[in-house]
């Protein structure tokens, strides 16, 4: 397996603009999460899915941001309208049994908006 | 969801000293797991304890479960440059893993 694969590795945009990531988990995991990494705040988790159903979104910094999990195999988070404070690298883990196993990360996304 | 203290926050060593990182709870967790971040890299997993008491070694590296299950502890034995990076403690206790800021360590060559 190729292990979780995120896209874009980086993203610069200006504020305002619409932000798409997406994420591929391992197959077989039933939990994808998503994280924000930030040196201020270290990692942060933002929502996660349990078979394709958001279960916490709690972590979601306001309406700002949404997350979809449309089948098993992808995943998006998407920030409409970007703004400089959601600078950060965001990271997508999958699992099986979410808390209960190790989770494996993709190699994150690098956002900046100006 | 739970969370767990974690001390130090930072770390600077010289390379083969030793490094120590505990982990703290209020309350007891059925398991917790490690992970070891690189600069600029992902969190990877390292280890999960989940027994009381539990020791587990992976080369330099020792893992502790304490008997209450209320703490952790990671120690690296003789520190090289390659152990540079973040090291986290997560409580298992639910579906959701409660991530803070780890221990940062450098070591300097």
């Amino acid at each position: 397996d190729a292990g979780v694969i995120q896209s874009p590795r980086h993203e610069v945009t200006e504020m305002g603009q619409e932000v798409t990531l997406r994420c591929k988990p391992i197959s077989g995991h039933d939990y994808l999460f998503w994280y924000r990494q930030t040196m201020m705040r270290g990692l942060e988790l933002l929502i996660y899915f349990n078979n394709n159903v958001p279960i916490d979104d709690s972590g979601m910094p306001g309406d700002r941001f949404s997350a979809k999990m449309p089948n098993a195999s992808f995943s998006t988070l998407k920030i409409q309208p970007s703004e400089p404070r959601d600078s950060a690298v965001y990271f997508c883990a999958s699992s099986w049994a979410g808390g209960l196993n190790e989770q494996f990360f993709g190699p994150g996304t690098r956002l900046t908006v100006l | 969801g739970q969370q767990v203290m974690q001390i130090p926050q930072y770390q600077h060593v010289q390379e083969g000293e030793d490094f120590t990182t505990y982990c703290n709870s209020s309350t007891t967790l059925s398991n917790i797991q490690w992970y070891k971040q690189r600069p600029g890299g992902h969190p990877v997993f390292l280890i999960q304890l989940v027994k009381s008491g539990e020791v587990k070694k992976q080369k330099r590296l020792t893992f502790q479960f304490g008997e209450a299950k209320k703490n952790s502890s990671l120690h690296i034995t003789a520190t090289q440059t390659t152990d540079v990076g973040t090291y986290f403690c997560i409580p298992g206790n639910n579906r959701k893993l409660i991530w803070g800021l780890g221990t940062s360590l450098a070591v300097n060559p």
